[in-house]
């Protein structure tokens, strides 16, 4: 079946890296993707991983794929406040067609100074 | 370009009521997908359009519908609402069809925050 799991809560200190993890199931995933939303706000794409790949980054973000593992995480640079949000992880499979995204609970990340 | 736009930003609803949400995706996009957000679930698929056709549908009952328009708008109905229906829709907007592989994404727009009393 498919499943995306994340940790429900980080805590970091404003200039420190954040990382934050998701393990998913369905071995068929295509691609991979973080989501953030701020309070009162929709999903804000952040960046994606395709399936062959096991790395990517872009500017203060850098995302690890384990395939094997099926380990997922994003790492954030420099943290800052305006990074306090609830970030989600997202897979697309095959099976329920391609632009169904499986979405993990969420992790609340809380940047204090 | 204008991102995905979901109006109304704010729904109060009662027991028994009918509601239609609309969407409008990005220029040019032409599958429009919706989610259901809530406290408890979390984020979970209703279904997805292109081309005025339903591609795939989630695991909801036949209260909620949708259509889409040829100019690439989606409109949701939940009919008979009940209070477990209070959630934020989001709508999310692709360039491609949902059986395509690609390396297009999803933009989610604002979403539409309904409360049933």
């Amino acid at each position: 079946g498919e499943d995306v799991e994340q940790s429900l809560f980080l805590s970091v200190r404003e200039g420190d890296s954040s990382v934050i993890n998701c393990t998913y199931t369905d071995s068929s995933s295509t691609y991979l993707y973080w989501y953030k939303q701020e309070p009162g706000a929709g999903l804000q794409l952040l960046t994606y991983i395709f399936s062959n790949m096991d790395m990517k980054q872009d500017q203060r973000l850098t995302v690890l794929l384990n395939k094997k593992d099926k380990h997922l995480s994003l790492r954030i640079a420099d943290t800052q406040t305006g990074d306090s949000a609830i970030y989600f992880c997202a897979e697309r499979g095959r099976s329920g067609g391609y632009n169904k995204l499986i979405f993990g609970a969420g992790t609340r990340l809380a940047v204090h100074p | 370009k204008a991102g995905v736009t979901q109006t109304p930003r704010y729904l109060i609803k009662t027991r028994g009521q009918q509601v239609t949400l609309s969407c409008s995706p990005i220029s040019g996009h032409r599958s429009v997908s919706w989610y259901q957000q809530t406290p408890g679930q979390g984020l979970q698929f209703l279904f997805e359009y292109f081309s005025e056709t339903q591609r795939n549908k989630g695991n909801f009952p036949g209260r909620f519908s949708g259509r889409q328009f040829s100019n690439s708008r989606s409109e949701m109905n939940v009919s008979t609402l009940e209070l477990g229906d209070s959630a934020l829709y989001l709508c999310a907007s692709s360039a491609i069809s949902g059986t395509s592989l690609g390396a297009d994404t999803q933009y989610f727009g604002p979403g539409t925050r309904l409360t049933v009393l």
